[in-house]
């Protein structure tokens, strides 16, 4: 069965502070990696991996993809207390198996103290 | 342009009775994934519905059953509700039936079993 873990579970850093979240998988066939963060009810999309982009940045936020590893990591520098949220890692299994499901981590819950 | 609407927002019912929940996904996506969250168990796929037939198939009792219609509009069927079913039931549209695809939540309905 495909599997997502996600550390740590929790983590409380200062505004400024950089963060690395992880990210690892077991999932046959892997095609792609989605990371999300969900700070009431939606996650929203922040980032997608694939073998053809395995490094993706936006502002602050950039995430790596290492397919030896079979895990992903989601930096945040320069922490802002806007960025406390469950960030949400989802991985895609091959289309002729599974479409568009996903199957995600239990989620990093990101606190960012003033 | 609209993102992903879900309705009702809030619902609260009692053990027993049936409940249906709708989804509309982004003007143009054919492809709508729904998605239960607890606390417990994190994210976990229902199924998946494209072109109005279900592709994929979570691993969640009969209980749970689901539709798509023609103009792409998603409801899900939840009968004779356990209080375990209260969750946050969230619902994804995809521009197409294709592993890798950004997916888009909407807000999601919290659904209070009692």
């Amino acid at each position: 069965e495909d599997k997502v873990v996600q550390s740590p579970l929790s983590l409380v850093v200062h505004e400024g502070d950089t963060v690395t979240l992880n990210c690892s998988y077991e999932v046959t066939n892997f095609r792609s990696l989605l990371w999300y963060k969900q700070e009431k009810k939606a996650p929203t999309f922040l980032f997608m991996l694939t073998s053809s982009g395995i490094e993706k940045k936006s502002g602050r936020l950039s995430s790596i993809l290492d397919k030896k590893e079979l895990s992903s990591i989601l930096n945040i520098t320069a922490t802002q207390t806007g960025d406390s949220a469950i960030y949400l890692c989802a991985v895609a299994p091959p289309q002729e198996t599974s479409g568009s499901r996903l199957t995600f981590g239990e989620g990093t819950q990101l606190t960012v103290n003033p | 342009k609209a993102g992903v609407t879900q309705t009702p927002r809030y619902l609260i019912k009692t053990r027993g009775q049936q409940v249906t929940l709708s989804c509309s996904p982004i003007s143009g996506h054919r492809s709508v994934s729904w998605y239960q969250q607890t606390p417990g168990q994190g994210l976990q796929f229902l199924f998946e519905y494209f072109s109005e037939t279900q592709r994929n198939k979570g691993n969640f009792p009969g209980r749970f059953s689901g539709r798509q219609f023609s103009n792409s509009r998603s409801e899900m069927n939840v009968s004779t509700l356990e209080l375990g079913d209260s969750a946050l039931y969230l619902c994804a549209s995809s521009l197409l039936y294709r592993v890798g695809t950004e997916a888009f939540f909407g807000q999601g309905t919290r659904l209070t079993v009692v």
